[in-house]
């Protein structure tokens, strides 16, 4: 079946530092590599995606690099502020058109 | 727009009973699914409803299952509940599938005693 792995599950920077979470996936059929940030008892909410024919998209402090051949996908923050606080999900979509979520990463930006 | 709205938010319920969630979805969206949501296995497919037709399914038991209307309104149900089914219960909505940006409801969470 799919297997979808995210690293590191915790992590912790000084306001203004830039922040890399790792997903990597099992299904090389996979198409489509979205990005959720879930704050403290809120819903999850899309933050950036990709699909399989782009290496990197940006949206000015986030960007997602995709690299096909190694099956794994980044997600990076820079200037972290404080609000960037959350859990980060990756959640590629493969071959049975299902998004697998990974286990979430927690991201505590310390002011 | 309005947003994706789950109702109830809040459900108390013991072992042996069942249960019906509710999801309205944003306006236009044609796909629903739902996702369980737990600390230890963190999100998991259940199902995705497409034009009144369930079009994709994640490996729970047949306990669990669900329906969508013309009006793309959906409708989960869990049966025999147990312990283990204890959890945050999200839907989403999209315009065509899990291909596209999924809106996430507020969730709603469920406490089986």
């Amino acid at each position: 079946g799919e297997n979808v792995e995210q690293h590191p599950s915790t992590l912790s920077v000084q306001e203004g530092d830039s922040a890399v979470i790792k997903c990597t996936y099992s299904d090389s059929a996979s198409n489509y590599f979205p990005w959720y940030k879930q704050e403290l008892g809120k819903r999850p909410q899309l933050i950036i995606d990709i699909r399989s024919n782009v290496g990197e998209k940006k949206d000015q402090r986030i960007a997602v690099t995709l690299n096909k051949t190694a099956k794994h996908f980044s997600l990076h923050i820079t200037e972290t502020q404080p609000e960037d606080s959350a859990v980060y999900f990756c959640a590629p979509r493969g071959a049975t058109n299902k998004l697998i979520f990974g286990t979430g990463t927690l991201l505590a930006v310390q002011p | 727009k309005a947003g994706v709205t789950q109702t109830p938010r809040y459900l108390i319920k013991t072992r042996g009973q069942q249960v019906t969630l509710s999801c309205s979805p944003i306006s236009g969206h044609r796909s629903v699914s739902w996702y369980q949501q737990t600390p230890g296995q963190g999100l998991q497919f259940l199902f995705e409803y497409f034009s009144e037709t369930q079009r994709n399914k994640g490996n729970f038991p047949g306990r669990f299952s669900g329906r969508q209307f013309s009006n793309s309104r959906s409708e989960m149900n869990v049966s025999t509940l147990e312990l283990g089914d204890s959890a945050l219960y999200l839907c989403a909505s999209s315009l065509e599938g899990q291909g596209f940006t999924q809106y996430f409801g507020p969730g709603t969470r469920l406490l089986v005693l």
